[in-house]
């Protein structure tokens, strides 16, 4: 259904530090999540993905982490920037990888 | 340069017209798909289409109208049926399911 009238988690980190963003998938079946990066007034970026075969899986800077048992994702972005400063979404494909589903976003601010 | 172009990136309507938001993409991508965004939310789904000429309702169908008469192109109408058509739309396409999604950088509509 709608969510119409939720707002976005914000994250708040001071530069230089980790950063964990964290995101609860709904459908067991997902077997592809993908993270993105989201500017203000662009299109999301990708950032890393990951498949469920793999609990772990390393980038430039960024980690996700998946745990099926619970259903949860997370971002972790290593001595963070401000121009990490943005809304941070993860993605599941539902519908036997038909539909490729947000989840609600987490905006992360660097103080510097 | 490969990529998806949306138009136009502000679009202004009265109340009651029906409007036509562009998407082209050039990266020879099977799949192509429509997204709203409201503001400080997250992506919710409209429409998606996995191949020339078929298209699926995503969550959020009522009131919009799409079509897929090429690969390249998905263009989304806004319809005087949609209530509050007023927000910030996302075209993406994927070469197939459970692949990395590539988004427009939006095309942000106000009805006055």
């Amino acid at each position: 259904g709608e969510s119409v009238g939720l707002h976005l988690p914000t994250l708040s980190v001071q530069e230089g530090d980790n950063s964990i963003i964290n995101c609860a998938y709904s459908n067991s079946a997902s077997d592809y999540f993908i993270w993105y990066k989201q500017e203000s007034g662009k299109g999301p970026q990708f950032i890393i993905d990951i498949r469920s075969n793999m609990d772990k899986r390393q980038g430039q800077r960024v980690t996700v982490l998946l745990n099926k048992t619970v259903k949860h994702l997370s971002l972790q972005i290593a001595a963070t920037q401000p121009g990490d400063s943005a809304v941070y979404f993860c993605a599941e494909w539902a519908e036997y990888g038909n539909k490729l589903v947000f989840g609600a976003g987490t905006i992360l601010r660097v103080k510097s | 340069d490969g990529g998806i172009t949306q138009s136009p990136k502000y679009l202004f309507r009265k109340e009651g017209q029906n409007v036509t938001l562009s998407c082209e993409q050039n990266l020879n991508h099977d799949a192509m798909y429509w997204y709203r965004q409201d503001p400080g939310q997250g992506l919710r789904l409209i429409y998606y289409s996995q191949i020339v000429n078929d298209f699926q309702k995503g969550d959020i169908a009522e009131g919009y109208s799409v079509s897929r008469e090429k690969k390249e192109s998905f263009p989304l109408t806004v319809t005087s049926a949609q209530k509050n058509p007023t927000a910030f739309y996302l075209c993406a396409s994927s070469p197939g399911r459970v692949t990395e999604a590539f988004f427009g950088q939006g095309t942000r509509l106000t009805v006055v």
